[in-house]
C-alpha cells in the first residue's frame, strides 16, 4: 500500500491550464477505473472533485477534468482561477477493498 | 443536509487507547459504507479503515491492522474507531467519510486531532 506519486507542486497564471499527474501501479491506478480526486484548503476537510477517473460530482465546475493512461491518472484544471489554489490528492482503489491516496500536490495561482 | 461530526480526539500516550466517534445525519445511514481517513500534520491523506453498511465486513490499511478497530451502531447513526497501542506516527487528524456506491468519498467530517505523545 505505497502512496501514489504526485508532483509536490504545480503553478500557473489565471486563465491557464495546469495538469497534476498521479502515478501508481497495475495493482491500483492501472488495474481499475476507480480514481478520484480531492481538493483541500488548509485546515479544511477534503472535497470530492472527480470520481471514476473522469466523472463530475454535482456542483463541480467542468473546468476540472480527469483522465487516465496506463498506471498514471491526471487532473487538469482549465481556466485557472485564484480560488483553485489548494492541495489536490488523487485516490485509487487498490484491490481487496483497500484504497490508496496520492502524496498530494499544491497548486499555486501566480 | 448531510453532516458528519467527529469527536473523541485528544492526547494519548503510546501504548494507551482512544475511541473516536463520527455521528452522521441527513441521510439514510444504514445504506452507506463508511470510512476513516487520516492526515498527519503537514502530510498527505491516508486511508485507514472502512466498514460496510451492515457492519458485517471491515477492512484496514496495513499500517493499522491489528491495532485499530472500526465499528458502527446503526441505531445511533454513528461509526467508531478504536485505537489501541498507538504510536507517534498515528498522530493525525482523523476524518470520517461517506462512501456511496462506487469508489469515492462524497462527504467528509471536519476531523478530530489525535496526538500520541508521552
Amino acid at each position: 500500500q505505497s502512496a501514489l506519486t504526485q508532483p509536490r507542486s504545480v503553478s500557473g497564471s489565471p486563465g491557464q491550464s495546469v495538469t497534476i499527474s498521479c502515478t501508481g501501479t497495475s495493482s491500483d491506478v492501472g488495474g481499475y477505473h476507480y480514481v478520484s480526486w480531492y481538493q483541500q484548503y488548509p485546515g479544511k476537510a477534503p472535497k470530492l472533485m472527480i470520481y471514476d477517473v473522469s466523472k463530475w460530482p454535482s456542483g463541480v465546475p467542468a473546468r476540472f477534468s480527469g483522465s487516465k493512461s496506463g498506471n498514471t491518472a491526471s487532473l487538469t484544471i482549465s481556466g485557472l482561477q485564484a480560488e483553485d489554489e489548494a492541495d489536490y490528492y488523487c485516490c485509487s482503489y487498490a484491490g481487496n477493498y483497500t484504497r490508496v491516496f496520492g502524496t498530494g500536490t499544491k497548486v499555486t495561482v501566480l | 443536509e448531510v453532516q458528519l461530526l467527529e469527536s473523541g480526539g485528544g492526547l494519548v500516550q503510546p501504548g494507551g487507547s482512544l475511541r473516536l466517534s463520527c455521528a452522521a445525519s441527513g441521510f439514510p445511514f444504514i445504506s452507506y459504507d463508511m470510512n476513516w481517513v487520516r492526515q498527519a500534520p503537514g502530510k498527505g491523506l491516508e486511508w485507514v479503515a472502512s466498514i460496510t453498511d451492515t457492519g458485517f465486513r471491515t477492512y484496514y490499511a496495513d499500517s493499522v491492522k491489528g491495532r485499530f478497530t472500526i465499528s458502527r451502531d446503526n441505531s445511533k447513526n454513528t461509526i467508531y474507531l478504536q485505537i489501541n497501542s498507538p504510536r507517534a506516527e498515528d498522530t493525525a487528524v482523523y476524518y470520517c467519510a461517506r462512501r456511496p456506491a462506487g469508489e469515492l468519498f462524497d462527504y467528509w467530517g471536519q476531523g478530530t486531532l489525535v496526538t500520541v505523545s508521552s
